[in-house]
């Protein structure tokens, strides 16, 4: 296992909340990524954060927003939830300028009813 | 952008029997291709990448080769267990990007007893 950690583990939520995600990302990085994961379907980027900053972003609106902090955790936010977005949300974390591979956390289940 | 096609989305081998996963990309600047395993309900767990500089890797019973002319490239596993029974994602990525994985479909591969 990597040691990456996801919080929670599951939600649920209804249409037009709001929900925030946490992410601890493995000792010795200091990039996360984001994805979207549909029952079925392989991941979708959200972004990625690189030193507490946006790096880079995938076709996702902007009510999805995040934050990374000093010790590279980071959080996904989601405001004015729909129900499309039910999904597994997978955080990966990856040492910039070292190496590329990236690590997954076990996820969390969100769903939107 | 990038996209990256899988094939087969399920594959049924027989044990002991070798499988074969292929992935096409249309971003020639991607240099970057890591192969991961989800077993129902996990996180992805990456088992091989290969970089642009390099054809073919090979670790113990998987490899991957890779044809940057005709941007495919493809999971090779030999002597198929039960354990092996997951759906496998590729993806691709370039340093430009900063590493942002862009995954296929992913391909459900059952090995029969």
């Amino acid at each position: 296992e990597t040691g990456v950690t996801q919080s929670p583990t599951h939600l649920i939520k209804t249409r037009g909340q709001q929900v925030t995600l946490r992410c601890s990302s493995q000792s010795g990085h200091n990039t996360v990524s984001w994805y979207q994961q549909a029952l079925g379907q392989g991941p979708q980027f959200i972004f990625q954060y690189y030193r507490e900053e946006e790096n880079g972003r995938g076709n996702f609106p902007p009510r999805f927003s995040g934050l990374q902090f000093p010790n590279y955790s980071s959080e996904l936010n989601v405001n004015a939830l729909e129900l499309d977005d039910s999904a597994l949300y997978l955080c990966a974390s990856s040492a910039q300028g070292v190496g590329d591979t990236q690590y997954f956390g076990p996820g969390t289940r969100l769903t939107v009813l | 952008g990038e996209n990256v096609e899988q094939h087969p989305s399920t594959l049924s081998v027989q044990e002991g029997d070798s499988a074969v996963i292929k992935c096409t990309y249309s971003d020639s600047a991607s240099n970057y291709f890591p192969w991961y395993k989800q077993e129902l309900g996990k996180r992805p767990q990456l088992i091989i990448d290969i970089r642009s500089n390099v054809g073919e890797k090979k670790d113990q019973r998987i490899a991957v080769t890779l044809n940057k002319t005709a941007k495919h490239f493809s999971l090779h596993i030999t002597e198929t267990q039960p354990e092996d029974s997951a759906v496998y994602f590729c993806a691709a990525s370039e340093v430009d990007s900063n590493y942002q994985l862009i995954w296929g479909a992913g391909t459900k591969l059952i090995i029969k007893p």
